[in-house]
């Protein structure tokens, strides 16, 4: 089965800097997806950026990136020009090409210090 | 269509009782899920429909669960004969038929078992 770690608890970040939020999967396929989703307090959950496990180019959304390194099986969420409205639980999740359940992280609850 | 409506927001019950929680995904969505978050934890992967037909079931989804979309529309989820183990957040979310749709998830259902 498909795990996902995910090994900051919790991080802190200036307003206006970057910060990266580290993901790491174990799966055994070679065709899959991987999402980074973001749930503020008392709100829905929404996606912030998605990669396909096939593509070598890192997917960016704006001010977010990810870093995707398919042998090492890491995944990273990167946030430039922080700001007050990041500041959430983020949860990185693995799909299989085939299925339809996402598999999640424990999650990272970012702060952002104004 | 504002996205995914799940009600009721909260729900306290003793323990032995039976609930149901309703969900309203997007209108054009084929595909609805449902997945359990506890506290400090990531969503957990319960079960999900496609249009009216119960396809993929995780062995979380004990006996005691059971979920139905009748129409394949808005779904149901009863849990009977509650458990203080049953006291999460309930989510559901839908999506398109399409390889890398996004899921779309509602603000959830807090279960209390006291």
């Amino acid at each position: 089965a498909q795990t996902v770690t995910q090994s900051q608890p919790e991080m802190s970040v200036q307003e206006a800097e970057t910060v990266t939020l580290s993901c790491t999967y174990d799966t055994s396929e070679s065709d899959y997806y991987l999402f980074w989703y973001k749930q503020p307090p008392s709100r829905q959950m929404i996606l912030v950026i998605r990669q396909e496990a096939y593509k070598q180019q890192n997917a960016t959304e704006n001010r977010f990136s990810v870093n995707f390194q398919k042998a090492a099986k890491s995944f990273s969420l990167k946030i430039s020009d922080s700001q007050l409205g990041d500041a959430a639980m983020y949860f990185c999740a693995y799909r299989s090409q085939g299925a339809q359940k996402l598999v999640f992280g424990q999650g990272t609850r970012l702060t952002i210090n104004p | 269509d504002t996205g995914v409506s799940q009600d009721p927001r909260h729900k306290i019950t003793k323990r032995g009782q039976n609930v149901t929680f309703r969900c309203d995904p997007i209108s054009e969505h084929n595909r609805l899920y449902w997945y359990r978050q506890t506290l400090g934890q990531g969503p957990e992967f319960l079960t999900y429909f496609q249009n009216e037909a119960q396809l993929e079931k995780s062995r979380l989804l004990s006996d005691r669960f059971s979920a139905e979309r009748p129409k394949g529309s808005f779904s149901t989820l009863e849990i009977q004969r509650t458990e203080q183990g049953d006291s999460a957040m309930y989510l559901c979310a839908s999506s398109l038929i399409k390889s890398m749709a996004e899921a779309f998830f509602g603000q959830g259902t807090r279960l209390t078992v006291v």
